[in-house]
């Protein structure tokens, strides 16, 4: 089946750690996206890549790095910068050119700091 | 600065009678609406969507209503059921230098009561 395939489903970190959230998608799609969903707070975009070896900040890039050196593949590194890292993490993908603007997300990584 | 604006966290509508929930947004700009269903722990699903040019979408019991001039939309879920008991967010899609991004609103959750 296509789809968007995140790992883990959940994560504890200690403080001070970094950690890598994975994301795969087999759907053939051009762009990823990765938000972030805190109570209350919907979601928001961390980075974004269009194309391959190409990627974008978001709103809230601070304290997260990313890559793209495969279509299908985009991890998010969350780093010890980052000042509030628990969370939900979803990752999404969509048609470059998409006319509707759709996203197709992932089931999402839940990352704990202790 | 919120671009898209779900002023309800909240909705209870009895089993069989119509839901609405509204959204507001800032940014004329936007040339496509979207909305999204989220069960806890999961990712969003994409419900119905609404071109910049178009007043209005149906489909099955899901219809999006936009008037552009007042910047609002809303969703019509007509009966309501059970299972549509979720997190409903709003987003809309900013088209610029070749690429997509959409900026959701903080979400509404729907509670249909049996």
């Amino acid at each position: 089946d296509g789809g968007i395939t995140q790992s883990p489903k959940y994560l504890f970190r200690k403080e001070g750690q970094n950690v890598t959230l994975s994301c795969e998608q087999n759907l053939n799609h051009d762009a990823m996206y990765w938000y972030r969903q805190d109570p209350g707070q919907g979601l928001r975009l961390i980075y974004y890549s269009q194309i391959v070896n190409d990627f974008q900040k978001g709103d809230i890039a601070e304290g997260y790095s990313v890559s793209r050196e495969k279509k299908e593949s985009f991890p998010l590194t969350v780093t010890s910068a980052q000042k509030n890292p628990t969370a939900f993490y979803l990752c999404a993908s969509s048609l470059r050119t998409a006319n509707t603007g759709e996203l197709f997300f992932g089931e999402g990584s839940r990352l704990t700091v202790l | 600065d919120q671009q898209v604006k779900q002023n309800s966290p909240s909705l209870s509508v009895q089993e069989g009678r119509i839901s609405i929930l509204n959204c507001d947004y800032t940014n004329s700009m936007f040339d496509y609406f979207l909305w999204y269903k989220k069960y806890p722990a999961e990712g969003p699903t994409f419900l119905i969507s609404i071109s910049s040019i178009k007043d209005k979408n149906e489909d099955g019991r899901f219809t999006v209503f936009l008037n552009k001039s007042a910047k609002h939309l809303s969703l019509h879920i007509v009966p309501s059921q059970p299972g549509d008991s979720a997190v409903y967010f709003c987003a809309a899609r900013f088209s610029g230098a070749g690429s997509y991004q959409l900026t959701f609103g903080k979400g509404t959750k729907l509670s249909v009561i049996p």
